[in-house]
């Protein structure tokens, strides 16, 4: 079954940091763009970053909000995509979602159900 | 940043409605613009691409329209299981924008 499922959601502190892992099944991660999206409670979608596929050296790009704290990477030999956080904010907290963009067609064709990240002292 | 500005914000229909959802791009975006479906404490699920494409397995009563800086999405007869809030996304240019969701509600 294709599918994309995320962990590693909860609560962490101020400044902390967290590793989310999504697994990938039923497709080969290295063909396809893989982004993270995120919803904070109650409010709308937004785009959080994205890993360019092996044809394009799994080069990265990142929303203006996250840059510089969050780093997404891909584990291609266990078809698993992570995004690592670092001083979390308040307004982090949200649930992340990890994404599949198939390059011919460039939306967001496939998504997790999502984990829960809450960022609070 | 590319805005994504969508009217409106909510709406009350009944079932057998057709309902139209409007998305306005701050610059022309061509046809890289999708939608999206989510209901409560569900992930976003794909209806449409390329402004106009159905996504494989979105149900057919789901349209859209538009290119440049106006899109639609058309729900033809609105079903029970249609009333949910509707996000449109702009894939032209980095960072990635949603509309802020239009939320069909139940007249």
């Amino acid at each position: 079954e294709v599918q994309l499922v995320e962990s590693g959601g909860g609560l962490v502190q101020p400044g902390g940091s967290l590793r989310l892992s999504c697994a990938a099944s039923g497709f080969t991660l290295s063909d396809h763009y893989m982004d993270w999206v995120r919803q904070a409670p109650g409010k709308g979608l937004e785009w959080v970053g994205r890993v360019r596929n092996k044809a394009n050296s799994y080069t990265t790009k990142y929303a203006a909000s996250v840059k510089g704290r969050f780093t997404i990477s891909s584990d291609h030999s266990e078809n698993f995509l992570f995004l690592q956080m670092s001083s979390l904010r308040i307004e982090d907290t949200a649930v992340y979602y990890c994404t599949r963009v198939p390059t011919t067609l460039w939306y967001f064709d496939l998504w997790g159900r999502g984990t829960l990240v809450t960022v609070s002292s | 940043d590319i805005q994504m500005t969508q009217s409106p914000s909510s709406l009350s229909a009944s079932v057998g409605d057709r309902v139209t959802i409007t998305c306005r791009a701050s610059q022309d975006i061509s046809n890289s613009l999708a939608w999206f479906q989510q209901k409560p404490g569900k992930a976003p699920k794909p209806l449409i691409y390329a402004a106009s494409s159905l996504h494989r397995g979105a149900q057919p009563q789901f349209s859209g329209s538009g290119s440049g800086t106006d899109f639609t999405l058309t729900i033809s007869s609105l079903q029970p299981e249609d009333f949910a809030t509707y996000y449109c996304q702009q894939y032209k240019n980095y960072p990635l924008t949603f509309g802020g969701g239009t939320k069909v509600e139940i007249k």
